[in-house]
């Protein structure tokens, strides 16, 4: 069975700084990669994905993230943090080759963002 | 929210109680999942549909049970609820199984 660990529960970066995000997987094959973000009291949005192609994604709101087989990781990055990008971030990945369904999350990074 | 209405919104229930959620979503998407998030764990999967009266189960099954009887609504069933169902509980939906999961809003969900 698949699984994803984001080892930082809490981060804490000051506005205008970079973001790097670390995310884990455990798959036996190609996984579908997923980045999605929760403000309070709101559902999940999703950030970018990752199927298959160039390793390198872009998403929503000035976020990318980096597919790398060798080291298992989807780690998130921004280069420059705005105050309303504090949130919760979730990194995901899809059950079985070619599926974005039935996703197994990590257990989430919760980032806070100084002035 | 990609047409995903969720309700309701907040409930706090006494345990042994039944509850149902309900998912309603205006995409026509067939597929519809229901998901609860809990501190530490993050976002775990309770039950799926891939079609009317068409689903399955998910990691977190055990206590639940869904219904799909028209495309547009999913319907989460606590039988008798207990004090670990307490969580927020997510509806997410795809057309298809290579599409990105749109989610809700959450129901939040208090077994006192």
């Amino acid at each position: 069975a698949q699984s994803v660990t984001q080892p930082d529960i809490h981060i804490t970066v000051s506005e205008g700084a970079s973001l790097e995000l670390r995310c884990n997987y455990s798959y036996g094959a190609t996984p579908y990669l997923f980045w999605y973000v929760q403000s309070p009291g709101q559902g999940l949005q999703l950030l970018l994905k990752y199927f298959s192609g160039d390793t390198l994604v872009q998403g929503i709101k000035g976020f990318e993230a980096e597919f790398k087989r060798s080291q298992s990781s989807f780690n998130l990055r921004k280069p420059s943090v705005h105050w309303s990008d504090a949130a919760e971030y979730f990194c995901a990945v899809g059950a079985g080759t070619g599926t974005a369904s039935k996703l197994t999350f990590g257990t989430g990074t919760r980032l806070q963002v100084t002035l | 929210d990609a047409g995903i209405t969720q309700s309701p919104r907040h409930k706090v229930t006494e345990t042994g109680t039944p509850v149902t959620l309900r998912c309603h979503q205006t995409e026509n998407h067939r597929y519809m999942y229901w998901y609860r998030q809990d501190p530490g764990h993050g976002l775990r999967l309770i039950h799926y549909s891939y079609g009317v009266k068409d689903t399955d189960k998910g990691e977190v099954s055990d206590g639940y049970s869904v219904s799909r009887s028209k495309t547009e609504d999913f319907l989460l069933t606590l039988e008798s609820a207990t004090s670990s169902q307490t969580s927020v509980y997510f509806c997410a939906i795809n057309p298809d199984r290579d599409s990105p999961l749109h989610f809700g809003n959450g129901t939040r969900l208090t077994v006192t």
